[in-house]
């Protein structure tokens, strides 16, 4: 079956830094990669999606992300974080196998410090 | 996103209440998407319609129905709420382009059950 993993529950980082966000799946097959982010009392704001091609993304706020086929990974980065990116980001895959439905993995909570 | 949007926002209900939430939205969307939220699982998707005609049972559809009333309406019931259902409650929109599409979110109801 398929899934996806966050494997890290919160991640710190000092502003200014780089931010990175890990994602990885399981699957049969060519996925669909989403990365949303979601702010206090928000709903889920989309930021960048891998489809096809290109494996580096590039989104909203400054974010990409990198599509690597051999571990199928999906992580989000951030050259140079800041306080407002501070939020809960999801990394989301939709299988064709599997109907198009979307699964979430279970989230990473970013803050980042002045 | 202000064009998906969800009513009420809080509820808090007894066990054994039948509530509604509410869905509407103005992107002119064919698909709407019904999930939850619970810390650490990511989004879980309840129930979904293609189009008005259609509906479907998500991964947890057990205890909840829905209603497709109109293109741009799609309501969620708790035929008999239970404690174990309070969560956060998103609905979702996308255009449906052959699964690459991208969901679109309400900002959310947040659901009580006392």
């Amino acid at each position: 079956a398929q899934s996806v993993a966050q494997p890290e529950d919160q991640v710190n980082v000092a502003e200014g830094n780089p931010l990175t966000v890990k994602c990885t799946y399981s699957v049969s097959g060519n996925p669909y990669l989403f990365w949303y982010v979601q702010y206090p009392n928000r709903g889920l704001q989309f930021l960048l999606k891998y489809i096809t091609g290109d494996n580096l993304v590039k989104g909203s706020y400054g974010f990409e992300a990198e599509f690597n086929k051999s571990q199928t990974s999906f992580h989000l980065k951030k050259p140079s974080a800041l306080v407002s990116d501070s939020a809960l980001y999801f990394c989301a895959v939709r299988f064709q196998a599997a109907g198009n439905k979307l699964t979430f993995g279970g989230g990473t909570r970013v803050l980042v410090k002045p | 996103d202000a064009d998906v949007t969800q009513t009420p926002r809080n509820r808090i209900t007894k066990t054994g209440k039948r509530i509604m939430l509410e869905c509407s939205q103005t992107k002119g969307h064919d698909r709407m998407y019904w999930y939850r939220q619970d810390p650490g699982l990511g989004l879980r998707l309840i129930y979904y319609s293609f189009d008005v005609k259609d509906i479907n049972k998500g991964e947890i559809s057990d205890g909840y129905s829905v209603s497709r009333q109109a293109q741009a309406k799609f309501s969620l019931s708790l035929e008999s709420a239970i404690p174990n259902q309070t969560a956060l409650y998103f609905c979702a929109t996308s255009a449906g382009l052959a699964g690459t599409d991208t969901q679109y979110f309400g900002p959310g109801t947040r659901l009580t059950v006392l």
